[in-house]
C-alpha cells in the first residue's frame, strides 16, 4: 500500500502572492482525488476534488490540477490571504470514492501580511 | 454541506482509564464512518472503518481491543479508548461518507486526548 510521510514541509508566502503546494501520488489505480485544508486543531475541510478523467478543475480562488502521468496533483491558491494559512493535504481514492481515503503527508502554508 | 459532529473536541484522563469519543452525522445516515489518528505535525493514519450493525475493520497494527469502535446506529460512531497511556495521547478524527455524496467524506472537528 501507499505510505504517508513524516515531516510537515512548509511553505511560506506572502499575501497576495499565488500559492502552489504540490502532491505527489502512489497508486496508480487511485481515480479521484481531494484536497482538504486544516487548521490548527480542527478537522479537515474540503476544498476541492478532481477525477481521473479531467487534468484540471477550478473553484473560487483554487485550481486542482493532475497530471496522471507522472502521479502528480497540485494545487494553486490565487492571491493567497492570511487566513489561509494551514496545513494542507491531498488525498486519494479509488473505485470513483468508495474506497477509504489514503491521505498524503501535507504541506503548510504559512502566509504573512 | 454535511456536518459531521465529534465529542469531546478534548478530553485529559488518568492513565489507566477509558475514554468514550462520539461522531455523529447531523443531516445525512452514514452506514460507514472512519476513524483516524493524527499525531502533531504529521498526516492523518487510518485507524479503522466503522461499519453500521457490523464489526468494524481495523487497519494493520491496530490493537482492536484497545480501540473499541461501536456503530450501533446510522448517525453515531463511538471510539473507545481503553486502558489509556500517555502514548495514547493523540489527535482523534473522525469522518463519514454521505451514500448520496459518494466520494466526499466530511470530518469532524477531532478530540485531543490527553492522557496523563
Amino acid at each position: 500500500g501507499e505510505s504517508v510521510g513524516l515531516h510537515l514541509p512548509t511553505l511560506s508566502v506572502q499575501e497576495g502572492d499565488n500559492s502552489i503546494i504540490n502532491c505527489a501520488y502512489s497508486n496508480s489505480a487511485s481515480d479521484y482525488f481531494i484536497w482538504y485544508k486544516q487548521e490548527s486543531g480542527k478537522g479537515p475541510q474540503f476544498i476541492i476534488d478532481i477525477r481521473s478523467n479531467m487534468d484540471k478543475r477550478q473553484g473560487q480562488r483554487v485550481t486542482v490540477l493532475l497530471n496522471k502521468t507522472v502521479k502528480h496533483l497540485s494545487l494553486q491558491i490565487a492571491a493567497t490571504q492570511p487566513g489561509d494559512s494551514a496545513v494542507y493535504f491531498c488525498a486519494e481514492n479509488m473505485n470513483s470514492g468508495y474506497s477509504t481515503l489514503t491521505f498524503g503527508k501535507g504541506t503548510m502554508l504559512l502566509v504573512s501580511p | 454541506g454535511a456536518v459531521v459532529s465529534q465529542h469531546p473536541s478534548w478530553v485529559i484522563c488518568k492513565s489507566g482509564t477509558s475514554v468514550k469519543i462520539e461522531c455523529r452525522s447531523l443531516d445525512f445516515q452514514a452506514t460507514t464512518m472512519f476513524w483516524y489518528r493524527q499525531f502533531p505535525k504529521q498526516s492523518l493514519m487510518l485507524m479503522a472503518t466503522s461499519n453500521e450493525g457490523s464489526k468494524a475493520t481495523y487497519e494493520q497494527g491496530v490493537e482492536k481491543d484497545k480501540f473499541l469502535i461501536n456503530h450501533a446506529s446510522l448517525t453515531l460512531s463511538t471510539l473507545t479508548v481503553t486502558s489509556a497511556h500517555p502514548e495514547d495521547s493523540s489527535f482523534y478524527i473522525c469522518s463519514a461518507k454521505n451514500p448520496r455524496a459518494l466520494a466526499e467524506a466530511f470530518f469532524g472537528q477531532g478530540t485531543r486526548l490527553t492522557v496523563v
